[in-house]
């Protein structure tokens, strides 16, 4: 059972740098979730895609942030220009349209700005 | 989406049973209860989910009483390998979209 994986697992930039991770969901999976992380807080939602339609994004995700989902598998997560305030766990989950419904997460991806 | 409210953090010693109630005063009738673990630089780990009554599967027991206001996380004889932190939603999840999390309680298990 492959579950969700994300790439890389860890990533040090310096601030002003783009920064992109990607996250290969289970693969019959449908919807794909990202959310983002620091540290003693629970995870907060950014944005979802069903298939390749983002359908739902956050306030949180500013203009520096965007999400693709070409091909309605894989999805990769861009930040540009990153700040220190981007240090982080980018966490992507999927799940599977008319099942249950469960969010299942990958190990994340943490990033750090320096 | 309701709001939960949960212990902020919880001491056990090993081969204890660990109660986590979690307070949802304003649950709405299509919202479940769910349960995540996450354990340090790890993402969360789906436990378990309910609507009403006991809900058991192979790690964890829930219940939720008739009102359904709050609900129990029960782990059975927890061992060091339990210490993470736990949280509790409620949502109408079976419908898909976002998960909102707290800050969860962090279940220290001492040997």
């Amino acid at each position: 059972d492959t579950g969700v994986s994300q790439d890389p697992r860890h990533k040090i930039t310096k601030r002003g740098q783009n920064v992109t991770f990607r996250c290969d969901p289970i693969s019959e999976h449908n919807r794909l979730y990202w959310y983002r992380q620091t540290l003693g807080q629970g995870p907060e939602f950014l944005t979802y895609f069903q298939n390749e339609a983002q359908l739902e994004k956050s306030r949180l995700l500013s203009d520096r942030f965007s999400a693709e989902r070409p091909k309605g598998s894989f999805s990769t997560l861009e930040i540009q220009r990153t700040e220190q305030g981007d240090s982080a766990m980018y966490l992507c989950a999927s799940s599977l349209v008319g099942g249950k419904e469960t969010q299942y997460f990958g190990p994340g991806t943490r990033l750090l700005v320096l | 989406l309701a709001k939960t409210t949960q212990p902020i953090s919880m001491d056990s010693y090993e081969g204890q049973e660990v109660n986590i109630t979690c307070s949802h005063n304003n649950i709405a009738t299509n919202d479940y209860i769910t349960w995540y673990q996450q354990f340090p630089s790890q993402g969360p780990r789906f436990i378990i989910q309910g609507y009403k009554t006991k809900v058991t599967n192979e790690v964890a027991s829930l219940f939720i009483p008739a009102d359904r206001k709050s609900s129990t996380l029960s782990l059975p004889r927890v061992s060091l390998s339990d210490t993470a932190v736990y949280y509790c939603l409620v949502g109408d999840y079976n419908q898909g979209g976002k998960l909102i999390f707290g800050q969860g309680t962090e279940l220290s298990v001492k040997p």
